[in-house]
């Protein structure tokens, strides 16, 4: 079966601008964890979304948004773009929230902020 | 702040040898898991371990976690080029936070 899709690959935003990501899970996951990960911070979880609900938020500010789709696909969204911003970014989808059942990561979108 | 730190950070090591890598935290997990990175692709779970004391073997892997389950070794056993990758530990507290590890980075030379 599919994996977990990702799109865009890759994205070069400049400052102040805003950005949406894309995550599609494998069918008949419900749940979608957004992280970012960058050489300094490593991977830091962003949030979770199970069945259209935001179950969980990492320490973020409020720049970062997402959202989840009856269809189990999510979006985040990242608002006034910082060169901090650039990272890249992993979704995983699990059946059920995680760490209860695996987790599959995408391959990421890398977001470069410029 | 990271829970979980990592160590070594780097390691680059000649095939055939062994290795362990290290995930400590002051905290209590409810359970942890290990993660294998390559270049451009997400991480990939290894394992999950849940009770304090538990060992897991994945054919050259040995996975441990703590008694008190606030920490986990990883262990490799001959090494092989193939093992090349970021290794990554990961667990959710008992506020339900999920959390990774800071990495390590293993290089296994041919």
């Amino acid at each position: 079966k599919a994996g977990v899709t990702q799109t865009p690959r890759y994205l070069i935003k400049t400052r102040g601008q805003q950005v949406t990501l894309s995550c599609s899970p494998i069918s008949g996951h419900r749940s979608v964890s957004w992280y970012q990960q960058t050489p300094g911070q490593g991977l830091q979880f962003l949030f979770e979304y199970f069945s259209e609900t935001q179950r969980n938020k990492g320490n973020f500010p409020g720049r970062f948004s997402g959202r989840q789709f009856s269809n189990s696909r999510s979006e985040m969204n990242v608002s006034t773009l910082e060169l901090g911003d650039s990272a890249l970014y992993l979704c995983a989808s699990s059946f059920s929230p995680v760490p209860n059942t695996e987790a599959f990561f995408g391959q990421g979108t890398r977001l470069t902020v410029v | 702040t990271q829970l979980l730190e990592q160590s070594p950070q780097f390691l680059s090591i000649q095939e055939g040898e062994n290795l362990t890598v290290y995930c400590n935290s002051s905290s209590v997990f409810s359970s942890l898991q290990w993660y294998r990175q390559e270049p451009g692709e997400g991480p990939v779970l290894l394992v999950t371990v849940v009770t304090g004391g538990e060992v897991k073997k994945l054919k050259r892997l040995t996975f441990q976690f703590g008694d008190a389950r606030k920490d986990s070794s990883l262990h490799i056993t001959a090494a092989q080029p193939g093992d090349t990758g970021l290794y990554l530990c990961a667990g959710e507290n008992t506020g339900n936070q999920f959390y990774f590890g800071t990495g390590t980075s293993l290089t296994v030379i041919p």
